[in-house]
């Protein structure tokens, strides 16, 4: 796993307060995804981004959550206005251009958000 | 919605003996099969992958059995180590798609 890398990997925030986890792809490694895990559960997906590009939302929350890949540094999962059921493991995970195949995702650690 | 599932949430073996993880999926469309390894406080590891058009294949102490006439799944680990004890999940794709879907989860346990 070590090479997606997020951080923070643990993140503690009050209700109310903005979230941010950072995730930086493996190298050479153009696609990224989100997933949130609840304890003792599978990863759920939220969305699917190239460079600059969001290609599939249809796991996140209309609300609160949006994502981002720029052109330069490291996709951002934004939280606003966190509540308690936010409190989960947020993984990211890429793979290189997939052209007409399929290629395993690789995950890094993720990121422990807990709100108080 | 999410279509794969596990038959047992635990799993408990002998040191040294094979291990048979097993997954059942809904979606006869998913064209592409992951296993992933989760140990405690780290993202799933990439173990081994099927396509739909295959119904086995082979890594170093693992094999993946693909049944699509039943829409099942395994995984197998030869002479389970104590550094096997996690938590496995099996995930499907479409290729056309970008989410994985995972199932729940197994928790295999290693017995000294």
């Amino acid at each position: 796993n070590a090479g997606v890398m997020q951080n923070p990997r643990h993140l503690v925030r009050r209700r109310g307060q903005e979230a941010r986890l950072r995730c930086s792809p493996m190298k050479g490694h153009s696609h990224v995804y989100w997933y949130r895990q609840l304890p003792e559960e599978g990863l759920k997906f939220m969305v699917y981004l190239q460079k600059e590009n969001i290609i599939d939302e249809s796991g996140m929350p209309k609300e609160r959550f949006s994502a981002e890949f720029p052109k330069e540094g490291p996709s951002i999962l934004r939280i606003q206005q966190v509540v308690r059921g936010d409190s989960a493991a947020y993984f990211c995970a890429s793979s290189p251009e997939e052209g007409t195949g399929v290629m395993p995702q690789h995950f890094g650690d993720g990121t422990r958000l807990s709100i108080l | 919605g999410e279509s794969v599932g596990l038959h047992l949430p635990t799993l408990s073996v002998q040191e040294g003996d094979n291990s048979i993880i097993n997954c059942a999926y809904s979606n006869s469309a998913s064209d592409y099969f992951i296993w992933y390894k989760q140990e405690s406080g780290k993202g799933p590891q990439f173990i081994i992958d099927i396509r739909s058009n295959m119904d086995k294949r082979q890594g170093q102490r693992v094999t993946v059995l693909l049944n699509k006439t039943v829409k099942h799944l395994s995984l197998q680990i030869a002479a389970t180590q104590p550094g096997d004890s996690a938590v496995y999940f099996c995930a499907e794709k479409y290729s056309s798609a970008s989410k994985i879907i995972f199932g729940s989860g197994t928790r295999l346990s290693i017995r000294p």
